[in-house]
């Protein structure tokens, strides 16, 4: 079945620097990539998200890649800040059904002061 | 501002018994959902329903069943609960594709299975 890994686990980074997630997925027809954002005890709520269309897009200090041939996108953030410490999740939608999305296994990031 | 509502924050049951998940979105989204969160596993898909009385399994659908009389409500049963079914349960909606995919999440609700 369609399966997304991402990578990595946990990510410890330290104020002002940029950290980067990386989600690979399995099928090709995949075409809408969301990345949510979970902090610690609230519901995932989406920040950014591409299109199959567009190699890629930018909001303020978040950013997200996809590399079609490589079956891989990515979210990178800059200028990272305190409140940006979170669980992230990245998803790809499903070939026979874009309403339905698979989630990658998340990625805990943490920003030290 | 979309609201997605579930019934319980947090609930407690014993082994066997019948439980049920409230979930109730205000926006008149076609699409609803439910998932399941484990550490380390991510959000996986239970169930989804894409209109009324319409369902169709996720991709961990046994020892669950899902009702939805009217578009707004979305109900996840457990028929006998276990304690391998603790766990964090959200609960999603959204409009269809092609016009929005953006999913929005209820708060979730922890269960316990004791």
């Amino acid at each position: 079945g369609e399966n997304v890994e991402q990578h990595p686990s946990t990510l410890s980074v330290q104020e002002g620097d940029s950290a980067v997630i990386k989600c690979t997925y399995s099928d090709s027809a995949s075409n809408y990539f969301p990345w949510y954002k979970q902090e610690l005890g609230k519901r995932p709520q989406l920040i950014i998200d591409i299109r199959s269309n567009v190699g890629e897009k930018k909001d303020q200090r978040i950013a997200v890649t996809l590399n079609k041939t490589a079956k891989h996108f990515s979210l990178h953030i800059t200028e990272t800040q305190p409140e940006d410490s979170a669980v992230y999740f990245c998803a790809a939608s499903m070939w026979y059904n874009t309403d339905k999305l698979i989630f990658g296994t998340g990625t805990r990031l943490q920003v030290f002061p | 501002d979309v609201k997605v509502t579930q019934s319980s924050r947090y609930l407690v049951k014993r082994t066997g018994e019948k439980v049920f998940l409230e979930c109730v979105q205000d926006m008149d989204h076609e699409n609803m959902f439910w998932y399941r969160q484990d550490p380390g596993l991510g959000l996986r898909l239970i169930y989804f329903s894409y209109d009324v009385k319409m369902k169709e399994k996720g991709d961990i659908p046994e020892g669950y069943s899902v009702s939805r009389e009217k578009k707004e409500r979305f109900s996840l049963i457990l028929e006998s609960a276990s304690t391998n079914q603790t766990s964090m349960y959200l609960c999603a909606s959204s409009l269809p594709s092609p016009s929005a995919d953006t999913q929005y999440f209820g708060p979730g609700t922890r269960l316990t299975v004791l």
